[in-house]
């Protein structure tokens, strides 16, 4: 039963803290996807890798960082820099080719107090 | 820079009506067009989707319309039924190997029964 599974559904935190989204995948998909989800503003993009230990900055990449240590896993850290964390997080993940579809996870409903 | 414009914000439709959503782009670096449809709280799921050296496709209830001189695309929705209401959006890939989408702002649609 391949998909993206992220975690948790819901998370919340201090402001000051960081902390650490989770997003595994077993569709065996090279390319990783970090967005954040607001309303009325779309699905901007944070962060995205092609290739393991590679990642790329997207257009809103200040306040987070990424690792990419294997091609299943792909976690956000929302740093303390970050001024407006609260959000819901979507990881998605692609196959190389033409349409380079992607699939996305389930969401993490972050809130930062 | 929002080079994806999306309208209308929210919509709504009779059961059994037409419900048409309609982007724009700014950017001619764009070589494929999907359609993402969201439930809440849940992760967005690729609806349908076009390349640009098509004017039109069709799946089931669902089309998407291609004006590449206009730069314009739009989804119909034909016999919207209650179980369509959902957040839509429409995105386009970057011309190259990266497989970044640029996403629109989101409709969020209700069919009423």
């Amino acid at each position: 039963d391949g998909g993206i599974t992220q975690s948790p559904k819901y998370l919340f935190r201090k402001e000051g803290q960081n902390v650490t989204l989770s997003c595994e995948q077993n569709l065996n998909h090279d390319a990783m996807y970090w967005y954040r989800q607001d309303p009325g503003q779309g699905l901007r993009l944070i962060y995205y890798s092609q290739i393991v230990n590679d990642f790329q900055k997207g257009d809103i990449a200040e306040g987070y960082s990424v690792s990419r240590e294997k091609k299943e896993s792909f976690p956000l850290t929302v740093t303390s820099a970050q001024k407006n964390p609260t959000a819901f997080y979507l990881c998605a993940s692609s196959i190389p080719g033409v349409t380079y579809e992607q699939y996305f996870g389930p969401g993490t409903r972050l809130t930062v107090t | 820079q929002q080079q994806v414009k999306q309208s209308p914000q929210s919509l709504i439709v009779q059961k059994g009506g037409i419900s048409i959503i309609n982007c724009a782009y700014e950017n001619t670096a764009f070589d494929y067009f999907p359609w993402y449809q969201q439930f809440p709280g849940k992760g967005p799921a690729l609806l349908i989707a076009i390349r640009p050296d098509v004017s039109e496709k069709k799946e089931g209830r669902f089309t998407i319309s291609f004006n590449k001189s206009a730069k314009q695309f739009s989804l119909h929705i034909m016999d919207s039924q209650p179980g369509d209401s959902a957040t839509y959006f429409c995105a386009a890939r970057k011309t190259g190997n990266t497989g970044k989408l640029i996403f629109g702002q989101g409709t969020t649609l209700q069919v009423k029964p």
